[in-house]
Parts: structure tokens; sequence; C-alpha cells
């Protein structure tokens, strides 16, 4: 079965913190997302990649940056965790035109 | 510009009666249309796709959704509930190519025993 795996449930993390989300995929997808979901908003497009080592800010960039150094690894960053990146963060992927491979999400909480 | 809108934020329905989760769309093309199903502190899953053919399409759990090209709607439905279809849903347009999947706020199903 396709997988896309989320390295951790569960988070808790001190405000300040450099903070790593990691996301691997076994099925050779070009594309990559990251999302946030908060309740009443919905998701909320973080960063995506179409490529290894490329990447584009979506809709709510601030205060994350992304790495993507092998095709079936992008991590999500929060360069210094604030008590407002409590969320639960999503990673996805796909190949173009498919739909797309969710994890099983990270609820992280900033304290 | 892609948009997507579901317009009940929690349809409630009782078990064993038919159900009924809307969704409007606006992409530009032809649309690639997807319903996810998301349970409590779980990543979403893929319920069904349209992409071309018969506006009645089939997917996991015995849903069905209906397109409707000239109300640009594509309607998630099953013929009787369960209360373990309880979760929330989401309606997914696409415009295709390396266009970003669009996801709605997402409706709250609950079924009622």
């Amino acid at each position: 079965d396709v997988k896309v795996t989320q390295s951790s449930r569960y988070l808790v993390k001190r405000t300040g913190e450099k903070v790593f989300l990691e996301c691997v995929q076994d099925m050779d997808h070009e594309n990559m997302f990251w999302y946030r979901q908060d309740p009443g908003l919905g998701l909320r497009l973080i960063y995506f990649s179409y490529d290894v080592k490329m990447k584009e800010k979506g809709d709510i960039p601030e205060g994350y940056s992304v790495s993507r150094e092998k095709k079936e690894r992008f991590s999500l960053i929060l360069e210094s965790a604030s008590t407002n990146q409590t969320s639960m963060y999503l990673c996805a992927s796909s190949q173009t035109g498919n739909g797309y491979t969710f994890g099983s999400g990270t609820r992280l909480t900033v304290v | 510009a892609q948009s997507v809108a579901q317009p009940e934020d929690q349809v409630n329905v009782a078990e064993g009666n038919p159900l009924t989760v809307k969704c409007t769309y606006s992409v530009s093309g032809n649309p690639y249309l997807f319903w996810y199903v998301q349970y409590p502190n779980r990543g979403l899953q893929f319920l069904l796709k349209y992409i071309t053919g018969d506006n009645l399409v089939k997917g996991s759990y015995g849903f069905e959704a209906e397109f409707n090209k000239s109300q640009t709607s594509f309607h998630l439905k099953k013929p009787s509930a369960l209360v373990s279809d309880s979760a929330l849903y989401f309606c997914a347009p696409y415009g295709g190519g390396y266009q970003k999947v669009t996801f709605g706020t997402g409706t709250k199903l609950q079924v009622i025993p």
C-alpha cells in the first residue's frame, strides 16, 4: 500500500525552538505539499515542491521554511516556534494530474 | 482562479437515511474533482474522483458523487448512512497540470443512531 509517512503524530515544543517536521513518501511522486489545518479555516497551504531542491511558497509561508534534498523527503521547518503555530500539520504528495495522498498528520503544540 | 464552496458546516442525518454533502466549484478549463474524508486526528483519505466520463462517480465505502457541469457542482451522496460515516468531508477541485488542488473548508457529517 502506498504511503506518506510523517515522523511524529504528536509533538510539544517550546516557544523559540527550531522545529523539524519530516515527511517521506514511497510512491516516487513528483509533488509534495505541507498544509496546516485549523478549526474553521480548513486546509491552508504553507509550501509545496514540484521537484527535488525546488520549493514554492503557498498561502501562508511566513515563519516556515522547507527542504527537499531527495525526491521522497520533504521537511517543514519552523525557524522559531511560536504559540500561533500550534496546529495540525499535514503532508501530501501527488503525481501531476492526480489527487493527493496524505500522511496521518502531526499535531504540534507550542507552549 | 480556482475556488470551492461547501455551504454547510455540518450535516446531520439519521442512520439508514440517504445523505448529501454539497460542493460547488470554479476552475478554468475542464475540472478534476475530488472528495476526501478525514476521521478524527487523522490525515485526509481519498474517497473518489471525477476526471471525465459518466457524471455519476462511485468511490470508497459506498459513496458516490454527481458531477453537474451546468451547475458547477459535485455533491457527495450515499443511499444509506452509517454511524461510522461520521467524519469531516472535503471537496477539492483541480484545474489540471501544475495547478494546485484547492480544498473546501470541510463539512462535518454527523450520522445519528
